[in-house]
Parts: structure tokens; C-alpha cells; sequence
């Protein structure tokens, strides 16, 4: 699978958009981009994926970009309890894969 | 909303004691995994099962760790003699060959946390 690169950390204001980047440069094409969520010693939380297009589901947007080296998780309107580490991960389809986290990065909502 | 159970939430054990912890994977799932997060580190990954057997594992899943689908519900993980090092908080995750990608959200547990004295 591939190697992601997040930022450590980063701060939001409560209400606005939290953009998270993510890059993903050795992407091969059948990799598909996971993002999931982790709040403080909580299970990981499935966030959205995505191949290609760009998807929005009722948590999140992804935005890939047309290379698909790099991407972008948006909440759209952060809220205090989005305070979690993110994790994007870079995953072959097919049977029963393995998840492979790395350091993620610390988003804090701050009021 | 279905979601993945864990029991218990926490368990103490001495070294050298075998430990069984159970995971109810969400009722039409096809593919259970166990992961490990140690305090302050990553998850880590530790094995997958898919029509009663094992799909892949990691090389922390040794000869000490067992799993096994007991039932039409449950998903235990089983370490037989455990050490120091095993104290962790232990994730079940479970998924479905989704319609619409070829791809397998994971949905996690809320652990279960493995201390070892």
C-alpha cells in the first residue's frame, strides 16, 4: 500500500470548514483513499473513500486531485466533537485488506 | 444504526495467563479483523478472517494469538500466555464487500483494553 503523508496537527474554529490534506504521491491506480477517524482511544471511525471522483456522503467531502498524488478530507462546518486524529490510508481493494494507520493528524475544534 | 461490539471493556490479567476477548462484528459482515493500539502509539493490524479462516495476519499475530468465529455472532481473539507487552487496547472491526466499489469499509468496535501485570 502506499505511503500517505498528513500534517501532524491542525487547529480549526468551530462552525467553519476543516480542510485536511493528505498526500499520497506513490498511489497506484487501484488504490482507493481511506479516511478514518479516531477519537481519543475511541475505534477508528470510517469517515469516506474514494477512487478517483471526488465524494460527499453525510460526514465529509474527499477531494482527489486529478493525478490522484494528494487529496483533501472537508468537514464542512466543524463542530467541537470533530476533535479526533485523521487518518488517510492509501488501500488495494479486494478481500479482507489490512488497514495500515499511520500518525494521522490531530485536528482540534477550538470554540 | 448496527455497530460492533466489544466485551469487556476492560481486562486485567496476570502474565502468563491466557485471555479471551469477544467481538459481535455487525450481523451481515462477511470479514472480521483484530487490531492492537498500545498506549500513545498507531493501530496496528493484527489478522483478518473471511469464511473461517485466516486472511492474512501480521507478524505480531505469533503463535500466542488464535482467533476463531464460534458461533453465527461472535469473534473471539485468544492469547494464550500473555506478556507485558500485550497490554493494549484490542479493536474488532468488521466489513462488507460494498455494491457500489470493490472496496471494504472497516467498521471498529469500542476496544477492548488488555492490561497485563
Amino acid at each position: 500500500d502506499a505511503k500517505t503523508t498528513q500534517p501532524p496537527s491542525m487547529d480549526c474554529a468551530e462552525g467553519r470548514a476543516a480542510n485536511l490534506p493528505c498526500n499520497h504521491s506513490t498511489i497506484s491506480g487501484n488504490e482507493y483513499v481511506y479516511w478514518y477517524r479516531q477519537i481519543h482511544s475511541q475505534g477508528p471511525q470510517y469517515i469516506i473513500h474514494g477512487l478517483k471522483n471526488n465524494e460527499t456522503n453525510e460526514m465529509a467531502s474527499l477531494i482527489i486531485t486529478e493525478d490522484r498524488k494528494s487529496s483533501t478530507l472537508i468537514l464542512p462546518h466543524a463542530t467541537l466533537r470533530d476533535t479526533a486524529v485523521y487518518y488517510c490510508i492509501a488501500s488495494l481493494d479486494g478481500s479482507a485488506r489490512q488497514l495500515t494507520f499511520g500518525s494521522g493528524t490531530q485536528l482540534t475544534v477550538l470554540p | 444504526e448496527p455497530e460492533v461490539t466489544q466485551t469487556p471493556s476492560h481486562q486485567v490479567t496476570q502474565m502468563g495467563q491466557e485471555v479471551i476477548l469477544r467481538c459481535v462484528p455487525i450481523s451481515n459482515h462477511l470479514y472480521f479483523y483484530w487490531y492492537r493500539q498500545i498506549l500513545g502509539q498507531k493501530v496496528e493490524f493484527l489478522v483478518s478472517f473471511y469464511n473461517n479462516e485466516i486472511s492474512e495476519k501480521s507478524e505480531i499475530f505469533d503463535d500466542q494469538f488464535s482467533v476463531e468465529r464460534p458461533d453465527g455472532s461472535n469473534f473471539t481473539l485468544k492469547i494464550r500466555s500473555t506478556k507485558l507487552e500485550d497490554s493494549a487496547m484490542y479493536f474488532c472491526a468488521s466489513s462488507l464487500l460494498s455494491g457500489r466499489f470493490s472496496s471494504y469499509e472497516q467498521y471498529f468496535g469500542p476496544g477492548t483494553r488488555l492490561t497485563v501485570t
